[in-house]
């Protein structure tokens, strides 16, 4: 167990319909990080957040948006939904607060987005 | 931009074989170097990392080491067993301050009895 929790685990939804997808990262850390994983373009950052500023952002399409709340969980919006946009979405945690920065980025188990 | 190459899959192999999976990566500076795995349904999890030039990273008898000369951090493992069937992505950290992962595309391992 990562202690990243990701809701829900499964979404099916239609084209055109907006969806939320939450993140509570590890206790204690202060970063969040989301990716895509689809069968043709592999793991793809989309965004991360920082003690609730963002920080970088990757290839992340206009239609989505992200935010961390003061608790610093996360929570990741996708709008306009297309079928290219059925994927599994990860969320991973980092930099612990009064801690070290190892590197390592811990995984929640993903929300599976099926769009018909 | 930094990127990460690893050898495509699936990769079959029998109990008690050999293991390599390949990867390279391109990047400036000298950035720390991830194995992840991904068991079927389940997220990604570290499996070892190096941090710098000779480091080796190793982990349940994987093992992957740095080479900043030919820019690669290859897996291996001696004697594969059905429970290493997963996915392995590598991964390069960014020299910034986001920390953020760059995976390589992923390669299947099937491990059979």
């Amino acid at each position: 167990d990562s202690g990243v929790t990701q809701t829900p685990k499964h979404l099916i939804t239609a084209t055109g319909q907006r969806v939320t997808l939450r993140c509570s990262p590890r206790s204690g850390d202060l970063s969040v990080y989301w990716y895509q994983q689809s069968l043709d373009q592999g793991l793809q950052f989309l965004i991360q957040y920082y003690n609730g500023e963002e920080r970088a952002k990757g290839n992340i399409l206009e239609r989505f948006s992200a935010q961390q709340f003061p608790d610093l969980h996360s929570e990741l919006n996708l709008s306009s939904l297309e079928l290219g946009d059925s994927a599994l979405y990860f969320c991973a945690s980092s930099s612990p607060r009064g801690g070290t920065n190892t590197g390592e980025l811990f995984f929640g188990e993903g929300s599976r987005l099926t769009v018909l | 931009g930094n990127s990460v190459t690893q050898m495509e899959g699936p990769v079959t192999l029998s109990e008690e074989a050999f293991l390599t999976i390949n990867c390279t990566y391109t990047a400036t500076g000298y950035p720390s170097l991830f194995w992840y795995v991904q068991y079927p349904g389940e997220g990604l999890q570290l499996l070892l990392k190096a941090t710098k030039a000779d480091d080796k990273g190793s982990n349940k008898g994987f093992e992957a080491t740095y080479r900043k000369e030919t820019t690669s951090f290859h897996l291996e493992k001696g004697s594969v067993q059905v429970s290493d069937s997963a996915v392995y992505f590598c991964a390069l950290s960014e020299m910034d301050s986001s920390y953020k992962l760059i995976f390589g595309s992923g390669t299947r391992l099937l491990v059979r009895p």
